[in-house]
């Protein structure tokens, strides 16, 4: 089975400074990995996926992330952040197609990360 | 394109109650998720539908939770009886096979 920690339950910055929010997953086989993003009262919004090829991918409202599989990692950073970028992040991860996983649906989340951006 | 949609938006109820969330997903999509999200915590699923038939409910409490999809559009998740610790939010999710999946806003429920 695969799982998530999201290292940082809270992360507070100043407006315009660079974040980073720390993922790592633990999986015997191949995964796809995701990170959402959750505004109050709403539903999660996908921000990026890694599925396969470029180890760096790039996501909506300039965050980007990098899969690192000997680190068992999957960073989200951005270089310089908005007062609108405050939300609750989660990083996620499913079976990738070569270990059999049919559904990007069925997604094991982590625990959350509040960014909180401060003006 | 319409969102997935779901209602009610927020329900409150005693303990030993029942309550019902309703699902509609995105047009044409044919797989459809529960999700269950306590407070703090990220999201669980629930329930997996593939067009009206079960794909996985291994963590579906069936002793109380019970869900379907009729038809293979619309799904509703039921609770009965409800207990204190069902209070969370219930999201709806659905995704096109093997794509990118949507969520909806959710159904808060507080069980009192």
């Amino acid at each position: 089975a695969q799982s998530v920690t999201q290292l940082d339950s809270q992360v507070p910055v100043f407006e315009e400074a660079p974040v980073e929010l720390r993922c790592n997953y633990s999986s015997s086989v191949s995964v796809y990995l995701f990170w959402y993003v959750q505004y109050p009262n709403q539903g999660l919004q996908l921000l990026l996926k890694y599925l396969s090829g470029s180890t760096l991918v790039k996501g909506i409202n300039g965050f980007e992330a990098e899969f690192n599989k000997s680190q068992t990692s999957f960073h989200l950073r951005k270089p310089s952040v908005h007062i609108s970028d405050t939300a609750e992040y989660f990083c996620a991860v499913t079976l990738g197609a070569n270990a059999g996983g049919t559904s990007y649906g069925k997604l094991t989340f982590g625990q959350g990360t509040i960014l909180t951006v401060h003006p | 394109e319409a969102g997935v949609a779901q209602s009610p938006r927020y329900k409150i109820i005693e303990k030993r109650q029942s309550v019902a969330f309703w699902c509609n997903p995105i047009s044409g999509h044919a797989t459809l998720y529960w999700y269950q999200q306590i407070l703090g915590q990220g999201p669980k699923l629930l329930i997996q539908f593939q067009n009206n038939g079960v794909v996985d409910d291994s963590q579906l409490p069936k002793d109380r939770f019970s869900a379907e999809r009729l038809k293979g559009v619309d799904s509703t998740l039921k609770i009965q009886p409800a207990k204190l610790e069902d209070s969370a939010v219930y999201l709806c999710a659905s995704s096109k096979q093997g794509n990118t999946i949507y969520f909806g806003e959710g159904s808060w429920l507080t069980v009192v």
